[in-house]
């Protein structure tokens, strides 16, 4: 079963804006993950965000927790025609190994 | 340090016969877990393995296993195949210290149609 949603499904914005997707989830969690997946392939993993953590940025991505709202957001700036992808929110616990999957977001950057 | 490899990336089988799909492990890293990822959806959790034995299982029935192998590599085998296993099938490696702590690198995934 999913654990959350991600929202909106689908977004469509022109390169250089920024992106905004976001993740619910329903159960406690140690961490919170975000993937891409170009073209239904393998799974690239973006960025890790432990629950005592608020938030955390890699380049153009910034991740937000919200541990009391179960939800997480992923923003992506300056966007660009090769972040065109699917992403993908997994949430994890220490204690287990199995991650647990969102829907996923479709993201396209139109030129 | 090679990244996970899976094959064969395409495969088309019938309903009722059986497959095996193979995954080499990230260089270093010896636990891997595979999932399922119907198109549309997230991937779901079919099981793990850890020095050879299953160490966690998703909820998938018992026609679906697996093996580990010393070098850490692994299989995925189903049995009498269904239309509804058609899917892309991932597999992704860690460190076992990692447990949920650390990322995982998947592979690129088979795609299976059963027909």
């Amino acid at each position: 079963s999913q654990q959350g949603e991600e929202d909106p499904q689908a977004l469509s914005i022109q390169e250089g804006e920024n992106a905004t997707m976001n993740c619910s989830y329903k159960t406690s969690i140690n961490n919170l993950q975000w993937y891409r997946q170009n073209s239904g392939r393998g799974l690239v993993h973006l960025i890790l965000i432990r629950s005592n953590e608020r938030e955390k940025h890699s380049g153009r991505l910034r991740v937000t927790l919200d541990t009391s709202k179960k939800s997480s957001s992923l923003l992506i700036t300056a966007s660009r025609a090769a972040d065109t992808a699917s992403y993908f929110c997994a949430t994890g616990l220490d204690s287990n190994y199995q991650l647990i999957w969102g829907a996923g977001t479709k993201l396209i950057i139109k030129p | 340090e090679t990244g996970v490899t899976q094959s064969p990336t395409h495969l088309i089988k019938t309903r009722g016969q059986q497959v095996t799909l193979r995954c080499s492990s990230q260089s270093g890293h010896n636990t891997v877990s595979w999932y399922q990822q119907a198109l549309g959806q997230g991937p779901q959790f079919i099981f793990q393995y850890y020095r050879e034995e299953e160490n966690g299982r998703g909820n998938f029935p018992p026609r679906f296993s697996g093996l580990q192998f010393p070098n850490y590599s692994s299989e995925l085998n189903v049995n009498a195949l269904e239309l509804d296993d058609s899917a892309l099938y991932l597999c992704a490696s860690s460190l076992e210290v990692s447990r949920g702590r650390l990322p995982y690198t998947f592979g690129s995934g088979t795609r299976l149609t059963v027909v």
